[in-house]
């Protein structure tokens, strides 16, 4: 089974910083990688799919790169809104679709 | 507009089953995947279970294998997660999503308790 590693735990930044957050799996996922922003008491909401592919209705400040083992989800400058917890995903056709541990992104 | 509304969560004893409700609308579940996803208090997400558009291809996660399953009524456009041999390490809100997971509920809370 696949692990998805996310780094850091912990992310503390200022609203109009950029915000860079990891995720490595145990083994190539190829492009099959997924992230997802949630703020306490809502469920997920999709971000990124395949990588580097934006979301319908997600903002362009929102980009995803990478591909086989370490991906990078880069928020270009922070609003107050994007403070929320972000996670990545596995995403091939063929289950189990593990999510990583998360990261807590929080106003410094 | 694509909307998916749980429901049937509760308090339920060790050992005891609770069948989950997942309503869609805006879609039709003959065409889309369907899964199920969960969130223990404090803790990240847990992909559960998936049910293929044909219906008949189902996987589960290995801490839910053999315990729970999950299956869709196209008649009535509802997903549905039976749960039996409930334990303490269950209790979680329980999310239903699409195919692509690009559309969730807004989660249903189980809670394993005596």
């Amino acid at each position: 089974e696949i692990v998805l590693t996310q780094s850091p735990a912990t992310l503390s930044l200022s609203p109009g910083e950029r915000a860079t957050l990891s995720c490595r799996a145990s083994q190539s996922v190829s492009s099959f990688l997924a992230w997802y922003q949630q703020n306490p008491g809502q469920a997920p909401r999709l971000l990124i799919y395949d990588a580097s592919n934006r979301a319908t209705g997600i903002p362009a400040r929102f980009s995803g790169s990478g591909s086989g083992t370490d991906f990078t989800l880069t928020i270009s400058s922070l609003e107050p809104e994007d403070f929320a917890v972000y996670y990545c995903q596995h995403r091939s056709n063929w289950p189990p679709y593990t999510f990583g541990q998360g990261t807590k992104l929080e106003i410094k | 507009q694509v909307q998916l509304v749980e429901s049937g969560g509760g308090v339920v004893q060790p050992g005891g089953s609770l069948r989950l409700s997942c309503a869609a609308s805006g879609f039709s579940l003959s065409s889309y995947g369907m899964h199920w996803v969960r969130q223990a208090p404090g803790k990240g997400l847990e992909w559960v279970a998936i049910i293929r558009s044909d219906g008949s291809n189902k996987f589960y996660a290995d801490s839910v294998k053999g315990r729970f399953t999950i299956s869709g009524d196209t008649s009535k456009n509802t997903l549905y997660l039976q749960m039996n041999s409930l334990r303490a390490e269950d209790t979680a809100v329980y999310y239903c999503a699409n195919q692509y997971f690009d559309y969730w509920g807004q989660g249903t809370l189980v809670t394993v308790s005596s």
